[in-house]
């Protein structure tokens, strides 16, 4: 089946560790995004690519890092200068041909204490 | 900027009722994507519709309609019928041709009541 996995659905970190979310996709998507979602509030967008090898910051960037280097996946590095982690966290990605509609993976919920 | 407003944060229906999740959106672009997206309480957020600035026809799918004015900057999205499947987060989200971000509104949660 073609579609979005993000491992793991939940992740439990002391603080001061980094740690670092999986997104995969085989839906043959150029672009690709990560969003932090808070209790009762919407995404706000931490970084995306574009195309491999190249990522731009997103709205929320500072304390995570990201990578592109295949076309199917993009990492998420929660580092410990993020100072409020705790949030669930969705990977999605976009195709550039036809709609731009973006597809999103099931998310993962990072708790750190 | 671009901005997008779900003034209602929450609406609690009951099973069978007609349900309107309303979206105003913001911006100065003539060629702009607006979209709707379902959250259920599994947290993957599913698509459901979008509709390019130049299309303002309105479009029905099943139990579900939607309401594109761009006079009132809106887009309206309607349950006919509700159920309690129907219970979810609903986003708004606006896209500007030429950009890769999307600008999404904070969410309505409904909750359809046996």
């Amino acid at each position: 089946d073609g579609g979005i996995t993000q491992s793991p659905k939940y992740l439990f970190r002391k603080e001061g560790q980094n740690v670092t979310l999986s997104c995969e996709q085989n839906l043959n998507h150029d672009a690709m995004y990560w969003y932090r979602q808070d209790p009762g509030q919407g995404l706000r967008l931490i970084y995306y690519s574009q195309i491999v090898n190249d990522f731009q910051k997103g709205d929320i960037a500072e304390g995570y890092s990201v990578s592109r280097e295949k076309k199917e996946s993009f990492p998420l590095t929660v580092t410990s200068a993020q100072k409020n982690p705790t949030a669930f966290y969705l990977c999605a990605s976009r195709g550039l041909a036809g709609g731009r509609e973006q597809y999103f993976g099931p998310g993962t919920r990072l708790t750190v204490t | 900027a671009q901005k997008v407003t779900q003034a209602q944060t929450e609406i609690s229906v009951v099973e069978k009722e007609d349900v309107t999740l309303d979206c105003v959106y913001e911006t100065r672009d003539t060629t702009y994507y607006l979209f709707w997206y379902k959250q259920p309480p599994s947290g993957e957020l599913v698509f459901l519709i979008r509709r390019n600035s130049f299309d303002e026809q309105n479009e029905i799918s099943g139990r579900y309609s939607w309401n594109f004015q761009k006079s009132t900057s809106s887009f309206n999205f309607t349950i006919t019928a509700s159920q309690v499947v129907d219970s979810a987060v609903y986003f708004c989200a606006l896209s500007v041709k030429g950009t890769y971000k999307y600008i999404f509104g904070t969410g309505t949660r409904l909750k359809v009541l046996a």
